[in-house]
């Protein structure tokens, strides 16, 4: 199964609402997940199952979608959001979309 | 909260075998229904999930890497170990240790540092 991620980059100011999208090539149910990663460290569980939040994960990260059409939204970016996000399927093998990176305008 | 960290050579010849260790501290390898997990980065930044061991030492890997991966745990040092053999500059990357979501398998909710491996003569 294919992740692709949307778009590549996103350029936001602090306050912005993010709005990241995660097609699968066919569908994965509920199974998905998003990431996020800081240069320098490991990757971050932020969301499973497409909606529930991981421990310790700020209220301002939401996920949604189902099928084939998954969205992360991050209600008000704060200076620490500003990282690359991954998506992460379970259904076949256990593959990961390219990435969508959020920098600050 | 478990953590992880990786250890191992940073630099393999080509053709010869790749070899990590994950040391968990925090949690046991033989805690009841755990995946862990061994995943790469590649420098242009792709994810590759290599494969996992169970806690009862069942494993799966990814079918693309060929057979050439194999997935040990070591439960007296509360270790799990990696070796990929035949390896080229393809298998350049930082290779991650990482524990599943308990209650959502599959998931990698726990991750080591990564270590940097470079496949180069």
């Amino acid at each position: 199964i294919v992740l692709t991620q949307s778009p590549a980059t996103l350029s936001l100011s602090p306050g912005e609402r993010a709005t990241l999208s995660c097609r699968a090539s066919q569908s994965i149910g509920s199974y998905l997940a998003w990431y996020q990663q800081k240069p320098g460290q490991a990757p971050r569980l932020l969301i499973y199952d497409a909606s529930n939040r991981a421990t310790g994960v700020p209220a301002r990260f939401s996920g949604t979608g189902s099928g084939t059409d998954f969205t992360l939204t991050i209600s008000s970016l704060e200076p620490e959001d500003f990282a690359v996000y991954y998506c992460q399927q379970r259904t076949n093998l256990f593959t990961f979309g390219p990435g969508t990176k959020v920098d600050i305008k | 909260q478990v953590q992880l960290q990786e250890s191992g050579p940073g630099l393999v010849e080509p053709s010869q075998t790749l070899s990590l260790t994950c040391t968990v501290s925090g949690g046991s390898v033989s805690s009841r229904g755990n995946y862990w997990n061994w995943i790469r980065q590649y420098p242009g930044k792709g994810l590759e999930w290599i494969g996992y061991i169970y806690y009862t030492g069942g494993t799966y890997y990814n079918p693309s890497l060929k057979s050439r991966p194999t997935i040990l745990l070591d439960t007296s040092k509360n270790q799990f170990l990696l070796k990929l053999t035949s390896v080229t500059a393809a298998d350049t990357a930082v290779y991650y240790c990482a524990k599943d979501l308990d209650g959502a398998n599959n998931y990698f909710a726990q991750w080591g540092q990564g270590t940097l491996v470079t496949v180069s003569s």
